[in-house]
Parts: structure tokens; C-alpha cells; sequence
């Protein structure tokens, strides 16, 4: 599975827009970008995944470019509960995920 | 509808002692994995079940740790002897088998084990 990159750290002012991106330049083709993210003392939270065209729910939304090399979360309007460790995951499907170390989001007033 | 039930919550023993975690699925998820995650650091898989089969154990160090899932539903996750850098969280996870594009796992809570 394709190893992904994400920054360790960053910050959000409450009410806005939160953009986590993720790098996986080595995707192949068969692979789905997956975000989770995980809340102090509690396990991973499934929030989204896609595998080109860009996906939206209740949580996020997920913009994947077309070369699919990389992929941003949208967090539209964060909010200090959304302040959590997210992990981007490149997997093909078979639900293995790998996890790295994932970006924290301090989501502040 | 009641998620991935695990416990015990806690757990504190000394070095040597044997441990063993509980894990209830999701209700007709026939996948279950269990997931080892340090402080600071991702969850890393330690065994994947296909209702009773496992079907990835390759990083479960299988000479302290053992796991078992009878009838296809609960699973139980031993360690004997432990030792002190065993201390982390471990974490259950089912989802259904079906589409290779469903990837939604649903994790429990966590046992958190320190080894003194």
C-alpha cells in the first residue's frame, strides 16, 4: 500500500474552514484514499474515503486532484470537538489500513 | 445500535504476569481486527479475522501473544508473559466483508495496559 504524508501538526480557528492535506505520491491505481481520525482516549473514527472523483458527507469533504498524487480533508466549519489526530490512509480496499502519525488539528476559539 | 464493545477499560499488572483483552463486534460484522497503538504514534494491525479465520497474523509476535475468535463473533487477545514495552493501547476494530471498497472500520474504545 502507498505510503502517505501528512504535516504533524496544525491550527484552526473555530468557525473556520480546516484544509488537511495529504500527500501520496505513489499511489497506485487500484487504491482509495481514506481519512480517520481519532479524539484523545477514543478509537479512530472512519470520516471519509475516495478514489478520484471528490466525495462529500455530513463530516467532510474530500478533494482528491486528478493525478490523485495528493488529496485534502475540508473540515468546512471546524469546531473544538473536531480537534483530533486525522490520518490519511492509502489502501486497496481490503481493509488492511496502515496507519501513520497523522496531522493534529487544534481547533481554538 | 451498539458499537465495538471492549474491555477491561484499564488493566495494570507486573512484568511476567498474563493479560487478556475482550472484544465484541459490531453484530454481523464478520471482520475483526486488533490494532496496537503507542503513545504518540498510529494504530498498527496485529491480526485481521474473517469470521473465524485469520487471515493476517504476520505482525502478531506470536510467541508471547495469541488470540482466538470461537464461534466467529467475540475475540480475546492474550499476552503471556508481558513485558514493559508492551504498554500501549489495543485496539478492536470489525467491519463487514463485502465490497473491496467499503474500508469503514469501527473501533472500540481500547484496553490501555501498563506493564510495571
Amino acid at each position: 500500500d502507498a505510503k502517505t504524508t501528512q504535516p504533524p501538526s496544525m491550527d484552526c480557528a473555530e468557525g473556520r474552514a480546516a484544509n488537511l492535506p495529504c500527500n501520496h505520491s505513489t499511489i497506485s491505481g487500484n487504491e482509495y484514499v481514506y481519512w480517520y481520525r481519532q479524539i484523545h482516549s477514543q478509537g479512530p473514527q472512519y470520516i471519509i474515503h475516495g478514489l478520484k472523483n471528490n466525495e462529500t458527507n455530513e463530516m467532510a469533504s474530500l478533494i482528491i486532484t486528478e493525478d490523485r498524487k495528493s488529496s485534502t480533508l475540508i473540515l468546512p466549519h471546524a469546531t473544538l470537538r473536531d480537534t483530533a489526530v486525522y490520518y490519511c490512509i492509502a489502501d486497496s480496499g481490503f481493509q488492511k489500513l496502515v496507519f501513520g502519525t497523522g496531522t493534529r488539528l487544534l481547533v481554538s476559539p | 445500535e451498539a458499537g465495538v464493545v471492549q474491555s477491561p477499560r484499564y488493566k495494570i499488572i507486573e512484568k511476567k504476569q498474563p493479560v487478556a483483552f475482550w472484544c465484541n463486534p459490531i453484530s454481523g460484522h464478520n471482520t475483526l481486527y486488533w490494532y496496537l497503538q503507542n503513545l504518540g504514534q498510529g494504530p498498527e494491525l496485529l491480526i485481521r479475522y474473517e469470521n473465524e479465520e485469520a487471515v493476517d497474523d504476520s505482525q502478531l509476535p506470536k510467541d508471547r501473544f495469541s488470540a482466538e475468535r470461537l464461534k466467529g463473533v467475540d475475540s480475546t487477545l492474550k499476552i503471556q508473559p508481558a513485558e514493559l514495552g508492551d504498554s500501549a493501547v489495543y485496539l478492536c476494530a470489525s467491519s463487514l466483508k463485502g465490497h473491496p471498497n467499503t474500508g469503514e472500520l469501527f473501533f472500540g474504545e481500547g484496553s490501555r495496559l501498563t506493564v510495571l
